[in-house]
């Protein structure tokens, strides 16, 4: 079972920032928080990943606390192609570095004109 | 060519028919994955490879039976079917199993009759 939580759907706008929360309580202390997209009928699409504070690239930002608990994903001003299902993973207990991802059902968003 | 090619792109097929997927990757990655994505269901894990040896078997039943002949090709065979089967079947590699970013394919998407 993934050991993530995050919303099942949002809706947004085009142009607004889109911030979607994942919760891993259970986190270990080596692991990494990854996320990525997945449109339909494709595979998915790394997207960023980090282990604490926050991680920056050309596509999104990625908040994390202090206690590692939770992490914020932030899409800075969307498009209607970023319409997609989006998946926090977090290695599942005792098997990190096993290459094993635990993909849930991930946060569909849907962008609006 | 680059990325994660996979072939056929689509494939239908009868419960009695033999047939194999194709995974190739030109990223010099040393671990490769097949997964699993039934319609409205995350996907699933099948099997993770790594320099060429099978380390992960999550519980796939024995009609679904994976091949790595080198690092580069990735295939898995399928002989006697179930109509539950058809799905997207993806195949992902990645710089080794320590490492979260893996690299998907397109997807075949199979249909058993």
């Amino acid at each position: 079972l993934a050991k993530t939580t995050q919303p099942i759907s949002m809706d947004s706008y085009e142009g607004q920032e889109v911030n979607i929360t994942c919760s891993h309580n259970n986190i270990a202390t080596n692991d990494y928080i990854t996320w990525y997209q997945q449109f339909p009928s494709q595979g998915p699409r790394f997207i960023i990943q980090g282990y604490k504070t926050k991680v920056t690239n050309e596509v999104a930002s990625l908040f994390i606390p202090a206690d590692r608990k939770s992490s914020t994903l932030s899409l800075p001003r969307v498009s209607l192609s970023d319409t997609a299902v989006y998946y926090c993973l977090v290695p599942p207990q005792g098997a990190s570095n096993t290459g094993k991802l635990i993909f849930g059902q991930g946060t569909t968003l849907q962008v609006k004109p | 060519e680059t990325g994660v090619t996979q072939t056929p792109r689509h494939l239908v097929m009868g419960m009695t028919n033999k047939k194999s997927l194709k995974c190739e990757q030109h990223l010099g990655h040393n671990a490769m994955y097949w997964y699993k994505q039934s319609a409205k269901k995350p996907l699933e894990l099948m099997f993770v490879y790594s320099l060429e040896e099978r380390v992960e078997n999550n519980s796939v039943p024995s009609r679904f039976s994976p091949e790595c002949p080198n690092s580069s090709h990735l295939f898995l065979h399928l002989h006697t079917l179930q109509p539950e089967d058809s799905a997207l079947y993806l195949c992902a590699s990645s710089r080794g199993t320590a490492y979260n970013e893996q690299f998907f394919g397109p997807g075949t998407r199979l249909t058993v009759l």
